[in-house]
């Protein structure tokens, strides 16, 4: 069974810089695993904010950025601000199957 | 606008199933595909197995092979999700989300709840 793991929680100061991180069991993450990023507060539905590594959406706000670091999948916030603290998943495609993180509770302090 | 709209809440007793629809509107149906991803209560999101709505083709993941289908009604738009063999730890509430550029847009979620 393929899993996907996440910093289980961060803490960032406001205007601060954080980078949250998508590991593979199967090895390195590159971009054929096409790593998606999300964003979900509570009672909410998940938002997409980050497709194929690096590519926003066209709602995706500016100091949200995606990469691959250390072999992992990355989601770097800059310039954070209180409205960002929230839980953030990664996914991954591994063919025809997907497998989301665990999740990364952000708090924003 | 893109949107996916969900069917309304439902209660199921344990050995039952459960049928989650899914309403494409603002962009051609059968252009990509549906994937079904549900989320326990204070718990992560899972991933349930996506249908091509063009072909009808579906990928379940191996936790939920031999319950679930995927199946689509192409003529008003709507996907669907069948879990059988419900029990209480298929509460949960369920999402659509469209893969078009990843996983973009969403549907508000279905709550189901398996209780005796």
């Amino acid at each position: 069974q393929t899993v996907v793991t996440q910093e289980p929680s961060l803490t960032v100061s406001p205007g601060g810089t954080v980078t949250l991180t998508c590991a593979s069991s199967t090895g390195a993450v590159t971009s054929g695993y096409y790593p998606n990023w999300f964003q979900q507060k509570p009672g909410q539905a998940p938002r997409a904010l980050i497709y194929s590594t690096r590519n926003k959406h066209s709602w995706t706000p500016a100091r949200f950025s995606g990469s691959l670091l250390g072999g992992k999948a990355a989601l770097t916030l800059s310039g954070v601000q209180p409205e960002d603290e929230a839980e953030y998943y990664c996914l991954l495609y591994y063919g025809g199957a997907r497998v989301f993180g665990g999740g990364t509770k952000l708090t924003v302090l | 606008q893109v949107q996916l709209v969900q069917s309304g809440a439902e209660v199921k007793k344990p050995g039952a199933s459960v049928k989650v629809s899914c309403k494409a509107s603002g962009y051609t149906f059968t252009n990509y595909d549906i994937n079904w991803v549900r989320q326990a209560t204070g718990q992560g999101l899972e991933w349930m197995g996506w249908m091509n709505p063009n072909s009808g083709t579906t990928d379940y993941a191996q936790n939920f092979q031999g319950r679930v289908t995927m199946t689509r009604n192409t003529s008003i738009s709507t996907a669907y999700m069948e879990l059988s063999s419900l029990r209480s730890e298929d509460t949960a509430v369920y999402y659509c989300a469209r893969d078009s550029y990843g996983l973009d847009y969403w549907g508000q979620g279905t709550l189901v709840t398996v209780s005796s």
